[in-house]
């Protein structure tokens, strides 16, 4: 079974600009949820979808914002980038909905603001 | 507000030997508590996960242990090697179905 795939793996952009980042979860899986690793804060939750609902969000403005297709594929979007949002953007799968199950994380892609 | 602590942050240990990582957390009202492992520029990748009603969990040559009423869980490698050389996460899950990741500790096993 493939595992989560994220897409593009590194992307550069400038301030001001937006990006839409990719992930395509586990096979049969319905729960996609989205974090951002950075070395002075950590790992943190940005949100979850489940069945192209949002149903679960962290503390992030709403310039962070996603979606989530019929065949659970989702899609991250940041709007009018500021150097802070320079971090690893990592997304997990699962096979039900909620944090407190497993997830599988893909490999993340690294977002470069200038 | 529920805080998770990982001390230290960095760690080496000579191959062979047996190592102790730890993770505090401020608030006992936790659902689960999972011990995970990052490889530089990878994903994270769940290794044990301890139910609150658990107090310890083990795969392989790894135990993880949980004590809520102190706030503390430790994970514990048997026998290291240097392909244990990760960062190693651990994270708590809510009731209200939050959850809140450590910063880790990063461990390099010396060959």
């Amino acid at each position: 079974k493939a595992g989560v795939t994220q897409t593009p793996r590194y992307l550069i952009k400038t301030r001001g600009q937006q990006v839409t980042l990719s992930c395509s979860p586990i096979s049969g899986h319905r729960s996609v949820s989205w974090y951002q690793q950075t070395p002075g804060q950590g790992l943190q939750f940005l949100f979850e979808y489940f069945s192209e609902t949002q149903r679960n969000k962290g503390n992030f403005p709403g310039r962070f914002s996603g979606r989530q297709f019929s065949n659970s594929r989702s899609e991250m979007n940041v709007s009018t980038l500021e150097l802070g949002d320079s971090a690893l953007y990592l997304c997990a799968s699962s096979p039900r909905g909620g944090l407190t199950n497993i997830q599988y994380f893909g490999a993340g892609t690294r977002l470069s603001v200038l | 507000k529920q805080e998770v602590t990982q001390i230290p942050a960095a760690l080496s240990v000579p191959e062979g030997e047996n190592l102790v990582l730890n993770c505090s957390f401020t608030d006992s009202a936790i659902y689960n508590l999972q011990w995970f492992r990052q490889d530089p520029g990878k994903g994270l990748t769940s290794l044990l996960l301890i139910q609150s009603s658990q107090r310890e969990q083990t795969s392989g040559r790894l135990n993880a242990s949980l004590d809520k009423s102190s706030g503390r869980s430790t994970l514990y490698i048997a026998a290291s090697q240097p392909g244990d050389s990760a960062t190693y996460l651990c994270a708590v899950s809510l009731r209200d179905d939050k959850i809140i990741f450590g910063k880790g500790t990063r461990l390099h096993i010396l060959p």
